[in-house]
């Protein structure tokens, strides 16, 4: 089963625009991920924000985390047609910090940019 | 580029046979995690394998069955496929040691059973 939810589930911007997408999760976590995949292919890692950390960057992608209210949010600054792609939440919530692999990932938010 | 390589890439099989898929992990990397896309929907937890003994399992029936060896690398094994077992299976290899528990994941191996 899934742990949380994403929204929107499609998202469809200009080139230049920035897109925002949110991740709500069920239980306490120890990290959340952020995961892009293009097309059915593999995941690729984005950015990893801990518990105790409410937001992080890294180049055009902003994550914010509010444990109280168990959400996310991702932001891409400036998108460009090379961002559409899914883009897929990920909570850690292992018994150790952090649990070297035993994610719950959402059900991803599509993004297109277009040109 | 994650240095992590599946095989084999596309796969078809008929309802009631086995499956094996292969997993090679990132150099230095001890563990590896297995998940299942559907398609349309986020990757789920299958079963990760750490010094070649399984670490921990999600909601999947003991037909999913798993192998690492001692050079890292793992095997995903499915008997009595089902007409759902059609899906992406991805692995995905980490370190126990010095990181924060992010994954690098291969291209996959797609299946379907028809």
């Amino acid at each position: 089963s899934q742990q949380g939810e994403e929204d929107p589930q499609a998202l469809s911007i200009q080139e230049g625009e920035n897109a925002t997408m949110n991740c709500s999760y069920k239980t306490s976590i120890n990290n959340l991920q952020w995961y892009r995949q293009n097309s059915g292919r593999g995941l690729v890692h984005l950015i990893l924000i801990r518990s105790n950390e409410r937001e992080k960057h890294s180049g055009r992608l902003r994550v914010t985390l509010d444990t109280s209210k168990k959400s996310s949010s991702l932001l891409i600054t400036a998108s460009r047609a090379a961002d559409t792609a899914s883009y897929f939440c990920a909570t850690d919530a292992g018994a150790r910090s952090p649990s070297y692999g035993k994610l719950t990932f959402g059900q991803g938010t599509i993004l297109t940019v277009h040109p | 580029e994650t240095g992590v390589t599946q095989s084999p890439t596309h796969l078809i099989k008929t309802r009631g046979q086995q499956v094996t898929l292969r997993c090679s992990s990132q150099s230095g990397h001890n563990t590896v995690s297995w998940y299942q896309q559907a398609l349309g929907q986020g990757p789920q937890f299958i079963f990760q394998y750490y010094r070649e003994e399984e670490n921990g399992r999600g909601n999947f029936p003991p037909r999913f069955s798993g192998l690492q060896f001692p050079n890292y690398s793992s095997e995903l094994n499915v008997n009595a496929l089902e007409l759902d077992d059609s899906a992406l299976y991805l692995c995905a290899s980490s370190s126990s040691g010095g990181h924060t528990g992010e994954l690098f994941f291969g291209e996959g191996s797609r299946l379907t059973v028809l």
